[in-house]
């Protein structure tokens, strides 16, 4: 059985603190990784993708990978009340012609004013 | 761009009832789309993968005489709600894959549709 972890949270942070959102994975042969953010009564929107060993940064967004220790995170630098949602962790699942993604349950994740 | 939208947005149906869904990606193609279930408070579950011209692939535990998918041209697939019931009421949301490579699966997601069956 393929995972995807993720702590439920939720995670509490101030304004304009750093939110950091982990994510650890059980299929060793992953290749790309994504990060989607979902606002309630909302459908999931994506806010960037990682394929390789390191940091990727998008604006206030860095994304996160280790492949050897299958693990992914999110770090969301001032953090504003607006990034209040829930934050899914996907990881690419290459079975045979059936390109699917694995889900983890989510980060709820808390912005205070 | 990457666009997908979904319609109708909210439908309310008696139970019995056929409901369809579409899923269109408006400035790509898409070869797969999938369809996804979510209950309130709850994850992502992966109905189907829709391929273009081929069956889907049901994910284990969904009926796909119940969930009909037709992917019929690369922008559109439906999704249609069998016989409805109260327990199929829930948040349908679609996606569209839009992949250069083997390795990515980047996928986009529609606004959902939330199904209300009563």
């Amino acid at each position: 059985q393929k995972e995807v972890e993720q702590n439920s949270g939720p995670l509490s942070v101030p304004e304009g603190a750093i939110a950091s959102l982990n994510c650890t994975y059980s299929d060793r042969g992953s290749q790309s990784f994504f990060w989607y953010r979902q606002y309630s009564g909302k459908s999931p929107e994506l806010i960037m993708f990682i394929y390789s060993n390191g940091d990727k940064e998008d604006g206030r967004f860095t994304a996160q990978l280790n492949k050897a220790s299958q693990y992914v995170s999110l770090l969301i630098r001032d953090s504003q009340p607006s990034d209040s949602a829930t934050y899914l962790c996907a990881v690419n699942l290459n079975a045979g012609n059936n390109r699917k993604l694995i889900w983890g349950l989510g980060t709820s994740l808390a912005v205070n004013p | 761009g990457a666009v997908v939208s979904q319609h109708p947005s909210w439908v309310i149906c008696k139970s019995g009832t056929s409901v369809k869904i579409e899923c269109r990606s408006l400035d790509f193609q898409a070869t797969t789309m999938f369809w996804y279930r979510q209950f309130p408070k709850k994850s992502l579950m992966l109905m189907a993968t829709s391929n273009e011209g081929s069956k889907a692939t049901y994910e284990q535990g969904v009926e796909k005489d119940k969930f009909l998918i037709n992917h019929a041209s690369l922008t559109l697939s439906t999704l249609t709600v069998t016989s409805a019931h109260p327990e199929d009421s829930s948040f349908y949301i679609c996606s569209a894959r839009r992949g250069w490579t083997r390795s990515y699966n980047e996928q986009f997601f529609g606004p959902g549709t939330r199904l209300t069956v009563l």
